[in-house]
Parts: structure tokens; C-alpha cells; sequence
């Protein structure tokens, strides 16, 4: 089945620095990924719609020149939280739809990546 | 704006009951409506449903869709302790391919 490799796991940093996260589809191609942040206890929320070889499509509300989106190739995509504070900290998770299966409504997600903000 | 409520927020159960989780939704351009599990980590995807009434089924849990009523269930029977998870419930608009997630359900199952 299709997978999504996300990394770190878990990363610690100080307020003010940058802090990248990768999302790769190891075994398919995916044209568009997708980022969500998670606060604990509730939903997950879409940020950015994230387009190979193209710009970002950010949803309302999301600043785009803080939470930073590459999507050098059909298989990474890249998210950079710059200048991080500890209002940033939370839960950090990709997603892409294989398109080979069901037109890619069906969305595999990463294993996603905790960020902490001292 | 494309809505998911989710009910109840949350659940404590026995070994061996039975649970119905439930999702209502407002979708502007209704594709398909998906069930997923969540863990400690990433979700991970358990149904999805496009058609009405028609149920789709999976060991021990299963889901049905009323996209008259706008609304979806997801069973489970017999529980176990492996089943205490977030049930995420989620709405793919057809027209721009977003998907919109409920909050979700906490289910905890007690042996």
C-alpha cells in the first residue's frame, strides 16, 4: 500500500529559529500534499496545499511566509516553520493521495511530527 | 464553509460492547465522506463512503452513509482494548479536493 515517510518525529527548538519538516511518498507519486496542524484534542486542520513544482495554495488564516512549502518533487515535500515561537508548537502532519488508488480520494498520511517551541 | 460534527466527543465502553460513533455533515460539493483511526500518531484510513445505504464492513467494524440526512455511523461490535483510538471523521469537496475533518471521537475501551 502506499506510504508517507514524515520526518523528524519529534523536534525541540528554541524560539526564533527555523525548524524544517519533509513529507516523502515512498512507493508513488504525489503531483499535491497536503499539511495539517493538530492542537491537542482537536480536529485536524488543513494549512497548505502543497503543489509539485508550483506555489503553495494556503488556506485562510495561515501566513504563508512563516510556514514555508517546497514541493521540489513528485515525491518531497518540504514544510519550514521560520522564526518559531511557542505558539507554533503542536502537531505537524502531511498527507498524499496515491493516484492509483480510488483518484487519490483516499489520503495516506505521514506518521507526523511534534514540534516544541521553547 | 464545509462542516463535520462529530458525537459523542467522547466514549468510555467494556470489553465486548458494542459503539455507534456518529458524523453529520454541510459539504458544498459532496465527494465521498471517510472514517479514520488515529492512534498515538498519524491517522489512518479506515472507510471510505460515497453511495447511500450501502454498508461497508471490515472485521468488526463497519459504516453506512445517509447522504439524505447528511450523516454517517461507524460500528463497532464486540470491542476490544486495541480499539481505544480518536475516530476522525472526514468530507472531500468535490469541487476543490479538500478534505474537512471533524474533531473526532475518543473512544477508550476498559478490559
Amino acid at each position: 500500500g502506499a506510504v508517507v515517510s514524515q520526518h523528524p518525529s519529534r523536534v525541540i527548538c528554541k524560539s526564533g529559529t527555523s525548524v524544517k519538516i519533509e513529507c516523502r511518498s515512498l512507493d508513488f507519486q504525489a503531483t499535491t500534499m497536503f499539511w495539517y496542524r493538530q492542537f491537542p484534542k482537536q480536529s485536524l486542520m488543513l494549512m497548505a496545499t502543497s503543489n509539485e513544482g508550483s506555489k503553495a495554495t494556503y488556506e485562510q488564516g495561515v501566513e504563508k511566509d512563516k510556514f514555508l512549502i517546497n514541493h521540489a518533487s513528485l515525491t518531497l515535500s518540504t514544510l519550514t516553520v521560520t522564526s518559531a515561537h511557542p505558539e507554533d508548537s503542536s502537531f505537524y502532519i502531511c498527507s498524499a493521495g496515491d493516484s492509483r488508488i480510488s483518484g487519490a480520494n483516499v489520503l495516506t498520511f505521514g506518521a507526523g511530527s511534534r514540534l516544541t517551541v521553547l | 464553509e464545509d462542516k463535520v460534527v462529530q458525537s459523542p466527543l467522547s466514549l468510555v465502553v467494556h470489553e465486548g460492547d458494542t459503539v455507534t460513533l456518529n458524523c453529520s455533515y454541510e459539504v458544498t460539493n459532496f465527494r465521498s465522506l471517510l472514517w479514520y483511526k488515529q492512534e498515538k500518531k498519524a491517522p489512518t484510513f479506515l472507510f471510505m463512503l460515497t453511495s447511500s445505504g450501502i454498508e461497508k464492513k471490515s472485521g468488526r467494524l463497519s459504516s453506512i452513509l445517509d447522504k439524505k440526512e447528511l450523516f454517517s455511523i461507524l460500528n463497532i461490535t464486540a470491542t476490544q482494548t486495541g480499539d481505544s483510538a480518536i475516530y476522525l471523521c472526514a468530507v472531500l469537496n468535490g469541487a476543490n479536493s479538500k478534505l474537512t475533518f471533524g474533531k473526532g471521537i475518543t473512544l477508550s475501551v476498559r478490559p
